[in-house]
C-alpha cells in the first residue's frame, strides 16, 4: 500500500473549518484514500474514503487532486467533539487486501474555541 | 446492536502470565483484526482472519496467537507476557466483499483493552 504523509498536528477554531491535507505521491490507480479519526483513545472511527472522484458525506468532504497524488478533508464547521488524531491511509481495493489498514502517525487535531 | 465488544478493557499482567483478550462481533462480518497501538502512535496489525477457520499475521504476529472457530469470536492470546506486550489492543471487524453495507469497506472497532505487562 501506497505511504502516506501527514502533518503531525494542527489547531484550528471553533465553527470554522478544516482541512486536513494528506500527501499519498505513490498511490496506485487501485488504491483508495480512507480517512479515520480517534478520539482520545477510543477506536478508530471511519469518515470518508474516494478513489479519484471528490466525495461528500453527513461528516466530512473529501478533495482528491486531479493526479491523485494528495488529498484534503474538510471537516466543514469544525466544533470541540472533532478533536481527534486523523489518519489518512491509502489502501487497494477490498477484495485483494483482505480489507487490511495500515495506519500512520495521523495528524493530532486540536480544535480551540 | 452491540457491535464489536471487547473485555477486558484493563488488565494487569506480570512477566511471564498469559492471558487471552476476547472479541466478539455480533455484525455478522467475515473479516476481523487485532491491532495494537503503543502511546502516541498509529495502530499496528496483529493478525487478521477472513473467516471462521482461517488467520493470518499481520505486521507485528509475534508473541501473540489467535484462534477463529465462530464467526463471532476471534480471541488473542498472550503466552508468556513481556514488558513490550503493554498496548491498548484493538478488535475490529468488517463484512466480506459483495455483502450489505460491505461497498465501504468500513472497519469496525471496538473500544480497546488496556494491558499493562509489569
Amino acid at each position: 500500500d501506497a505511504k502516506t504523509t501527514q502533518p503531525t498536528s494542527m489547531d484550528c477554531a471553533e465553527g470554522r473549518a478544516a482541512n486536513l491535507p494528506c500527501n499519498h505521491s505513490t498511490i496506485s490507480g487501485n488504491e483508495y484514500v480512507y480517512w479515520y479519526r480517534q478520539i482520545h483513545s477510543q477506536g478508530p472511527q471511519y469518515i470518508i474514503h474516494g478513489l479519484k472522484n471528490n466525495e461528500t458525506n453527513e461528516m466530512a468532504s473529501l478533495i482528491i487532486t486531479e493526479d491523485r497524488k494528495s488529498s484534503t478533508l474538510i471537516l466543514p464547521h469544525a466544533t470541540l467533539r472533532d478533536t481527534a488524531v486523523y489518519y489518512c491511509i491509502v489502501r487497494v481495493t477490498f477484495e485483494a487486501a483482505g480489507n487490511k489498514l495500515t495506519f500512520g502517525g495521523g495528524t493530532r487535531v486540536l480544535v480551540k474555541p | 446492536n452491540a457491535g464489536v465488544t471487547q473485555t477486558p478493557k484493563f488488565r494487569i499482567l506480570k512477566i511471564g502470565q498469559s492471558m487471552t483478550l476476547q472479541c466478539t462481533q455480533d455484525m455478522n462480518h467475515n473479516y476481523m483484526y487485532w491491532y495494537r497501538q503503543d502511546p502516541g502512535m498509529g495502530l499496528k496489525l496483529i493478525y487478521y482472519s477472513v473467516g471462521a477457520g482461517i488467520t493470518d499475521k499481520g505486521e507485528v504476529p509475534n508473541g501473540y496467537n489467535v484462534s477463529r472457530s465462530t464467526t463471532e469470536d476471534f480471541p488473542l492470546r498472550l503466552e508468556l507476557a513481556a514488558p513490550s506486550q503493554t498496548s491498548v489492543y484493538f478488535c475490529a471487524s468488517s463484512p466480506n466483499p459483495g455483502t450489505a453495507g460491505a461497498n465501504t469497506g468500513e472497519l469496525f472497532f471496538g473500544e480497546g483493552s488496556r494491558l499493562t505487562v509489569l
